[in-house]
C-alpha cells in the first residue's frame, strides 16, 4: 500500500521564524510531490508542486525533493500568524492520469 | 475563472436516508475525482474521471455509493442509505491532464453529518 508519513504535530514556531514541514513517502517511483494548505474547516489549497530534485522557491515557500531518500519538505520563512493552518504532502505516482495519495497533514501553528 | 463549485456546503440526515452531492469543475478540466476527508485525516479518493469514464472507483464503496459523470462536466456523488459512518467531508477536485503532470484543485467541500 502506498503510505505518504507526515507527523501530525502541532508544530509551533513563532512569528519571524522558519518553519519546516516534513513527508516522507513508501512508493519509490512517485513522480510528482505537492503541498497543500487547509484552514480550519475549509478544502485543500494547493501552494506548491515539485517534479525534480532540489529546492523550488515561491515567494516565502520552498519545496525541497529528495527521491532518492523518498523524502520532500516544504519550508516558509518568515512565518506568519496568518500561515497557522494543516499542510498536507501528496504524492502522485506517475505523472498523468493517476491520484494524489495524502498524507494526514501537519498542523502549523504561528504565534505572533 | 470560477473555481470548483459543489453544493450543497452542509447536509444533516438521518442514517438510513439517501443523500446526493453535486460538483461543477473548473472549466476545461478533463479530470474529477471525488475525495472524502475524515476529521484529523488527509483526503482519500473515492472516485476518479478521466472525461465521462471513471477510471479509477477502487475505494469506492459500491454497496451504497455511487458516482455519475454526464457528458465529462458535473458530477453528482450519491450515497443510499447512509450510514453513521459516512459523516465527513466530501471533497470534489479537477484538473486538467495534458501531457505533463497536473495540478488538481479543490471545491469547498460538503460536510456531512448522519444522525
Amino acid at each position: 500500500q502506498k503510505e505518504v508519513e507526515q507527523n501530525s504535530g502541532p508544530l509551533s514556531v513563532p512569528e519571524g521564524a522558519i518553519a519546516s514541514l516534513n513527508c516522507t513517502y513508501s512508493d519509490r517511483v512517485s513522480q510528482s510531490f505537492f503541498w497543500y494548505r487547509q484552514y480550519s474547516g475549509k478544502s485543500p489549497e494547493l501552494i506548491m508542486s515539485i517534479y525534480s530534485n532540489g529546492d523550488k522557491e515561491d515567494g516565502r515557500f520552498t519545496a525541497q525533493l529528495n527521491k532518492a531518500s523518498q523524502y520532500v519538505s516544504l519550508l516558509i520563512r518568515d512565518s506568519q500568524p496568518s500561515d497557522s493552518a494543516t499542510y498536507l504532502c501528496a504524492v502522485n505516482p506517475n505523472s498523468g492520469y493517476s491520484t494524489l495519495t495524502f498524507g494526514k497533514g501537519t498542523m502549523l501553528l504561528v504565534s505572533p | 475563472e470560477a473555481g470548483v463549485v459543489q453544493s450543497p456546503r452542509y447536509k444533516i440526515i438521518e442514517k438510513k436516508q439517501p443523500v446526493a452531492f453535486w460538483c461543477n469543475p473548473i472549466s476545461g478540466h478533463n479530470t474529477l475525482y471525488w475525495y472524502r476527508q475524515n476529521l484529523g485525516q488527509g483526503p482519500e479518493l473515492l472516485i476518479r474521471y478521466e472525461n465521462e469514464e471513471a477510471v479509477d472507483d477502487s475505494q469506492l464503496p459500491k454497496d451504497r455509493f455511487s458516482a455519475e459523470r454526464l457528458k465529462g462536466v458535473d458530477s453528482t456523488l450519491k450515497i443510499q442509505p447512509a450510514e453513521l459512518g459516512d459523516s465527513a467531508v466530501y471533497l470534489c477536485a479537477s484538473s486538467l491532464v495534458s501531457g505533463g503532470d497536473t495540478e488538481a484543485f479543490f471545491g469547498q467541500g460538503t460536510r456531512l453529518t448522519v444522525v
